[in-house]
């Protein structure tokens, strides 16, 4: 498997600030995270691919200025939400893809509960 | 349109009772099928990948099978610390690594 690690865990801020979440690879080196949202009882929603070296690749209908990423090294992408408001209140949670025999099983990090007051 | 459809979307039974929880998709070549366990409050935790049809893999009470059509995950004789959400996830063949989830299956097992 693939150790993936976030931080903060959790987070509350006032509305119209910025919070900043890092993911990070323990294990191995990573060129490639994906970024997901998931609100109470529904499923991950990807919203962006982050590329180490190069811009991310933002989902349809997801802000790439309001959620900026850096994939800053091989194991460390950070994902910003800026100017956060109330509907930004979600749980955030990154993914590795790691080859366990051809098809890249994502590997995903503990989350991150964002709360935007 | 690529899609995965899980059910039931609740479950519960009573601790020993196995059951089976379904995963079906419509993708235009499949990678891979994947299945996570998430607990709340966490990230998804990795169970099984599986390939192709007919493949099947176990772990300890969970074992998942693979047709054309679905998945299954068999949970025999459930304890009630596999109570969590079982997440199914596909990856089509083509150049991207993206997954496309169900809405997952809450399942409670009882003491």
């Amino acid at each position: 498997g693939a150790v993936v690690s976030q931080h903060p865990s959790w987070v509350i801020c006032k509305s119209g600030t910025s919070v900043k979440i890092e993911c990070r690879s323990l294990d191995f080196q990573a060129t490639t995270m994906f970024w997901y949202r998931q609100f109470p009882k529904q499923s991950l929603m990807l919203m962006a691919t982050s590329n180490e070296g190069s811009k991310a690749t933002y989902e349809q209908g997801v802000e790439k200025d309001k959620f900026l990423i850096n994939h800053a090294s091989l194991t460390l992408s950070t994902l910003t939400v800026t100017s956060a408001h109330p509907e930004d209140s979600s749980f955030y949670i990154c993914s590795i893809p790691k080859d366990g025999g051809g098809a890249d099983t994502q590997y995903f990090g503990p989350g991150t509960r964002l709360t935007v007051l | 349109e690529d899609q995965v459809t899980q059910s039931p979307e609740a479950l519960r039974l009573q601790e020993g009772e196995s059951s089976s929880l379904n995963c079906s998709y419509t993708v235009s070549g499949l990678r891979g099928l994947f299945w996570y366990r998430q607990d709340p409050g966490k990230g998804p935790e990795f169970l099984f990948t599986l390939y192709s049809a007919g493949e099947e893999k176990e772990k300890e009470r969970l074992k998942a099978t693979l047709t054309k059509k679905e998945s299954f995950l068999h949970i025999t004789a459930p304890k009630p610390e596999d109570s969590a959400t079982y997440l199914c996830a596909v990856r089509r063949l083509g150049g991207t690594y993206k997954y496309i989830f169900g809405t997952g299956t809450r399942l409670k097992v009882l003491a």
